[in-house]
């Protein structure tokens, strides 16, 4: 059974550098037929992809695009999310996720339990 | 960007009752539409994906249909772990959206 596990720092302050990694158990992120993608949510409010890396390609949401550096570490079997200069808006759930491409749909169909991260001084 | 609505926003209902909710989308998005539960304090679950393809383990009683930009989540009797947020996503192109939401809780 695939798990995800999300880790890092939960309390960021304003203008510093969110990190988060998802160790990914259960299968390999090297595999070609999946994407793995961040999700966030701000507490009380809607999903928001952040975006993936899925097939060698990177893509971030243009919102973000400026702020937003994914990496993997096919080693670790983990991939990482890092956001720079952070605002109180970006205190969110931040969620790591997979994306089953087998069908060439790509639903996101593993879940990371989430991680809290607050943007406070 | 694609934006994707739903309605409604939120809904009152009694265990038994009939549901559906529905999300279209801003432009056609084929069938690359996906239904995910939300409780409080978890993550998303993923119900059906491709617009009508239940996964494996959700219950019948869930069932998904529309294509190109109107979809519809239908619960045909619905039940006390039922009760959550459901939200749609759309992954046909990127960036990937999803809608926002709709609460189902108890009359």
């Amino acid at each position: 059974q695939l798990q995800l596990q999300e880790s890092g720092s939960r309390l960021v302050k304003p203008s510093q550098t969110l990190s988060l990694t998802c160790a990914v158990s259960g299968g390999s992120i090297s595999s070609g037929l999946y994407s793995w993608s961040w999700v966030r949510q701000p507490p009380g409010k809607v999903l928001e992809w952040i975006g993936y890396f899925y097939s060698g390609t990177t893509y971030y949401t243009p919102s973000l695009k400026s702020r937003v550096t994914f990496s993997v570490d096919k080693s670790k079997n983990h991939f990482s999310l890092r956001l720079t200069s952070v605002t109180a808006a970006d205190t969110a759930v931040y969620y790591c996720t997979r994306g089953d491409c087998t069908t060439g749909v790509c639903p996101l169909d593993y879940w990371g339990q989430g991680a809290l991260v607050t943007v406070s001084s | 960007d694609i934006q994707m609505t739903q309605s409604p926003s939120s809904l009152s209902a009694s265990v038994g009752d009939r549901v559906t909710v529905t999300c279209r989308a801003s432009q056609s998005i084929t069938n690359y539409l996906h239904w995910y539960q939300q409780k409080p304090g978890k993550a998303p679950k993923l119900l059906i994906s491709a617009a009508s393809s239940l996964q494996s383990g959700v219950p019948s009683r869930f069932s998904g249909s529309g294509s190109g930009t109107d979809f519809a989540l239908t619960i045909s009797s619905l039940q006390p772990e039922d009760f959550a947020t459901y939200y749609c996503l759309q992954s046909y192109i990127t960036p990937f959206t999803f809608g926002p939401g709709t609460k189902v809780d108890i009359k």
